[in-house]
């Protein structure tokens, strides 16, 4: 079974410092890996997805991702946070073979910026 | 872009009424739609899959026949959470396969519902 874990539960950063989101997955096979932000009360956005090739990927709002197979991670990294930013993230992989629309998430973690 | 959208946003009802939540998208048709609830501190779990013009495919655990879900044409299919009780309480989000052939997924706003 595919699993995702996000160890990090709240983190706080200052605004314009650099953000790093820790992303821990568990699966078989190629899996697809996605964040995803969400604001309170409202639906999740997607930020960037990998499925394959380059394993450093772009996303919008400045932020990116590396999949890194032998870690078994997909960490979300920002050089300069805003306070927009601040947002419940989470990370999730989905089975390559279903289309990766079948999603299992991690717990969340819940960005806070200082200004 | 393609948008999803949840109604209502809030409901509060009494327990053992039933109550249904609708999942619209807006700007495409969707043959296939994810219900989803979010514990609070925890992260989102797929409850079932509603598929067009078919029954819907539940996870393991979700009693298809307490969450009763529907979808009935290409941009709405809704989750009706029947005899609802207190610990039914919760954040419930759908998301649709988006127009293109990616794999995305969008998500609706999401809706609390709060059995009294």
């Amino acid at each position: 079974a595919q699993s995702v874990t996000q160890p990090d539960i709240h983190i706080t950063v200052s605004e314009g410092a650099s953000l790093e989101l820790r992303c821990n997955y568990s699966y078989g096979a190629t899996p697809y890996l996605f964040w995803y932000v969400q604001s309170p009360g409202q639906g999740l956005q997607l930020l960037l997805k990998y499925f394959s090739g380059d394993t450093l990927v772009q996303g919008i709002k400045g932020f990116e991702a590396e999949f890194k197979r032998s870690q078994s991670s997909f960490n979300l990294r920002k050089p300069s946070v805003h306070w927009s930013d601040a947002a419940e993230y989470f990370c999730a992989v989905g089975a390559a073979t279903g289309g990766g629309n079948k999603l299992t998430f991690g717990t969340g973690t819940q960005l806070k910026v200082e200004l | 872009g393609a948008v999803v959208s949840q109604h209502p946003s809030r409901v509060i009802c009494k327990s053992g009424t039933s109550v249904k939540i609708e999942c619209r998208s807006l700007d495409f048709q969707a043959t296939t739609m994810f219900w989803y609830r979010q514990f609070p501190k925890k992260s989102l779990m797929l409850m079932a899959t509603s598929n067009e013009g078919s029954k819907a495919t539940y996870e393991q655990g979700v009693e298809k026949d307490k969450f009763l879900i529907n979808h009935a044409s290409l941009t709405l299919s809704t989750l009706t959470v029947t005899s609802a009780h207190p610990e039914d309480s919760s954040f419930y989000i759908c998301s649709a396969l988006g127009p293109t052939n990616t794999g995305e997924l969008f998500f609706g706003e999401g809706s609390r519902l709060t059995v009294l």
